[in-house]
């Protein structure tokens, strides 16, 4: 097991330009969760996968954010035209192994982060 | 989600006990008690979380109070590894969700 991954670990693009990021989740968690985290703040919730399904989405995902999560393994997060509001960084988390009932007890494993600066 | 709060900062001296508190007056019976924590430039990390009774693992103790409107974690002996940022988070299971809710945190320094 060797944890959450994320790609890339830095990204600096110009305002109006398309990025998009990649989650590598713990292999056996079913569940996949994005967040955004500006400085001096908590990360807050943007969306969450169970497999491949798209269960939530925050008011905070505009229609410029769309994320992925074919076949239910990694996911991706695409920003279209963005703006120097966008600067973050972006956490990817999975938790609740395959297999296993839902609940509330089960921990989320935090990837290292994508941080993405918008001049 | 119910909120929490918690002070803005702590200071510790290296190896000794610190107490991190959080308020959770609004909890509900369904709600789980969690505890991340967030080391500079990494993402948050799993520290520990209860329902009713105190609990033990390997990296700290939670402490919670026998009306659930607060809880304590506390960390045995605190080392320089433990300067980070605290996170108490109250998770649902009523739901189906299990988002996390984040506040802005305790900074904790540990002096050496």
């Amino acid at each position: 097991d060797t944890g959450v991954s994320q790609n890339p670990r830095h990204k600096i693009t110009k305002r109006g330009q398309n990025v998009t990021f990649r989650c590598d989740p713990i292999s056996e968690h079913n569940r996949l969760y994005w967040y955004r985290q500006t400085l001096g703040q908590g990360p807050e919730f943007l969306t969450y996968f169970q497999n491949e399904a798209q269960l939530e989405k925050s008011r905070l995902l505009s229609d410029r954010f769309s994320a992925e999560r074919p076949k239910g393994s990694f996911s991706t997060l695409e920003i279209q035209r963005t703006e120097q509001g966008d600067s973050a960084m972006y956490l990817c988390a999975s938790s609740q192994p395959r297999g296993r009932g839902t609940g509330a007890s089960y921990e989320q494993y935090f990837g290292p982060g994508t941080r993405l600066t918008v001049t | 989600d119910a909120k929490t709060t918690q002070p803005n900062s702590m200071e510790s001296n290296e190896e000794e006990p610190v107490h991190l508190p959080c308020n959770h007056s609004t909890i509900s019976g369904t709600d789980y008690i969690h505890w991340y924590r967030q080391l500079p430039s990494q993402g948050p990390e799993y520290v520990i979380h209860g329902l009713t009774s105190n609990v033990n693992n390997r990296m700290a103790s939670l402490a919670i109070a026998e009306d659930r409107k607060s809880s304590t974690l506390i960390l045995h002996r605190a080392t320089l590894r433990d300067a980070a940022v605290y996170y108490c988070i109250l998770k649902d299971s009523g739901g189906s969700n299990y988002k996390l809710t984040f506040g802005k945190g305790t900074l904790l320094t540990v002096n050496p």
